[in-house]
C-alpha cells in the first residue's frame, strides 16, 4: 500500500488561505468517503482536524475545511493564524485488509 | 473522557526484545480498535497496524507484517505493542490510538496517545 501523496510544503501569510492536497488512488481515497486530516505541532501527538472528508471534531475551528474530488481530497485553511503552523497529515481507509494509509505530510508555514 | 496513556521512553540494544504499552479510560475498551502508528525521527506517520480487543481480530500492515505483534488485556485496557529482536532502523516514536470520532467505533485514528519513543543503539 503506497503512501498517499502530498506537498512537502505550503506556505501563507497571516489571514490567508491555503489549501493541501492528498492524492491517492482508487483503492483508498477514491472508494472512500473516510479521509481524515491532522495537525501535528513539533513534538506533539496528532491531532484529528477533519474526518469523512469534511466533518470537524467538536473544538476545531470552521477555518478548517476538507473536500474530496476522484482520488484527491484537499484541506483548505482561511484566515492563517501563526498557531496554525504545523505538520498536516491526511490518511485514507484503503479497505478491511489494508485498512489506513497516510500522506507523507505536509510543513505549513505561516509567515 | 477518552484517554490513552502510553508507557516511557526506551532504550534498547540491537537484538533486545520490548514490549511498550497503551492503557485506555473513558471508552468501552472493547468495542473500539486501537491502530499503532511509527513516526521515524524527521519522518510521517505510518500505519502498522489494528487491534480490536473485542475478539482480539488483528491486521497488519504488509510493511510491518512479522515484524511486530500488537495485543491486548482486556482486564487491564491495555493494548501492547512488541518486538522480539529489535533493529536500529525501529528507533521511532510510536503511536497508539482509537478509531472512531465520539461513540462512533468506525472512524479514523481520533484519540490519540501521547507517543512512546524507542532507540534502539548499541
Amino acid at each position: 500500500q503506497s503512501a498517499l501523496t502530498q506537498p512537502r510544503s505550503v506556505s501563507g501569510s497571516p489571514g490567508q488561505s491555503v489549501t493541501i492536497s492528498c492524492t491517492g488512488s482508487s483503492s483508498d481515497v477514491g472508494s472512500y468517503n473516510y479521509v481524515s486530516w491532522y495537525q501535528q505541532h513539533p513534538g506533539k501527538a496528532p491531532k484529528l482536524t477533519i474526518f469523512d472528508v469534511s466533518k470537524r471534531p467538536s473544538g476545531v475551528p470552521d477555518r478548517f475545511s476538507g473536500s474530496k474530488s476522484g482520488n484527491t481530497a484537499s484541506l483548505s485553511i482561511s484566515g492563517l493564524q501563526t498557531e496554525d503552523e504545523a505538520d498536516y497529515y491526511c490518511c485514507s481507509y484503503a479497505g478491511t485488509y489494508a485498512s489506513w494509509v497516510f500522506g507523507g505530510g505536509t510543513k505549513l508555514s505561516v509567515l | 473522557e477518552v484517554q490513552l496513556v502510553q508507557s516511557g521512553a526506551e532504550v534498547k540494544k540491537p537484538g533486545e526484545s520490548l514490549k511498550i504499552s497503551c492503557k485506555a479510560s473513558g471508552y468501552s475498551f472493547t468495542n473500539y480498535w486501537i491502530v499503532w502508528v511509527r513516526q521515524m525521527p524527521g519522518k510521517g506517520l505510518e500505519y502498522m497496524g489494528v487491534f480490536y480487543p473485542g475478539d482480539s481480530d488483528t491486521r497488519y500492515s504488509p510493511s510491518f507484517q512479522g515484524q511486530v505483534t500488537i495485543s491486548a488485556d482486556k482486564s487491564i485496557r491495555t493494548a501492547y505493542l512488541q518486538w522480539s529482536s529489535l533493529k536500529a532502523s525501529d528507533t521511532a516514536m510510536y503511536y497508539c490510538a482509537r478509531l472512531g470520532v465520539g461513540e462512533t467505533a468506525a472512524g479514523p485514528p481520533s484519540y490519540w496517545g501521547q507517543g512512546t519513543l524507542v532507540t534502539v543503539s548499541s
